[in-house]
């Protein structure tokens, strides 16, 4: 089962915009994650905000987490056709049963 | 390398035949998971352990699947009398105990089942 869903479900903008992924969930949560995935590739690690923060910075990536709306956004500024991949929202409840959202998958054209 | 390792990258089988695919996590990490994914959709979570305990398993995973940790370290998860509709990849990630939950994952295991 998936715990939430990404929005949009592509995206596809210039180099140098700033692009925008949303992701809902459904249940409390002690953390959430987003993951990057090249194409037939594992996935990577990017940020991790627990559930007491509401926004969290990592080079060009910025993270806010609702947990009254029981929502967060990934924001990439200026974007680099390298980042084209998909990026996933993971959330972590008790136990550290971790779940994945669908995706959403960026092209960044150059 | 000290990443997350599996094996096989590949496997191409006929229906009605068992896989068995491994992983090596990362030395020092407790937690062990498996997920399953397919074209265009995000990882689905499969099971998990914390040292050799299976701690959950998904309804997803029928009485086919079966996965083990039996020391601890590297897993398995074997499949029996394999159907196309098992045909996924299959991603193992591993996680620290004293960490914040991150997960580190390996490059997946690919199964065609033709």
């Amino acid at each position: 089962s998936q715990q939430g869903e990404e929005d949009p479900q592509a995206l596809s903008i210039q180099e140098g915009e700033n692009a925008t992924m949303n992701c809902s969930y459904k249940t409390s949560i002690n953390n959430l994650q987003w993951y990057r995935q090249n194409s037939g590739r594992g996935l990577v690690h990017l940020i991790l905000i627990r559930s007491n923060e509401r926004e969290k910075h990592s080079g060009r990536l910025r993270v806010t987490l609702d947990t009254s709306k029981k929502s967060s956004s990934l924001l990439i500024t200026a974007s680099r056709a390298a980042d084209t991949a998909s990026y996933f929202c993971a959330t972590a409840a008790e136990g550290f049963k971790t779940i994945f959202g669908a995706g959403t998958r960026l092209f960044v054209k150059a | 390398d000290t990443g997350v390792s599996q094996d096989p990258r590949h496997k191409i089988t006929k229906r009605g035949q068992n896989v068995t695919f491994r992983c090596d996590p990362i030395s020092e990490h407790n937690r062990l998971y498996w997920y399953r994914q397919t074209l265009g959709q995000g990882p689905e979570f499969l099971t998990y352990f914390q040292n050799e305990a299976q701690l959950e398993k998904s309804r997803l995973l029928s009485d086919r699947f079966s996965a083990e940790r039996p020391k601890g370290s590297f897993s398995t998860l074997e499949i029996q009398r394999t159907e196309q509709g098992d045909s996924a990849m299959y991603l193992c990630a591993s996680t620290s105990r004293t960490g914040t939950g991150e997960l580190f994952f390996g490059e997946g295991s690919r199964l065609t089942v033709l």
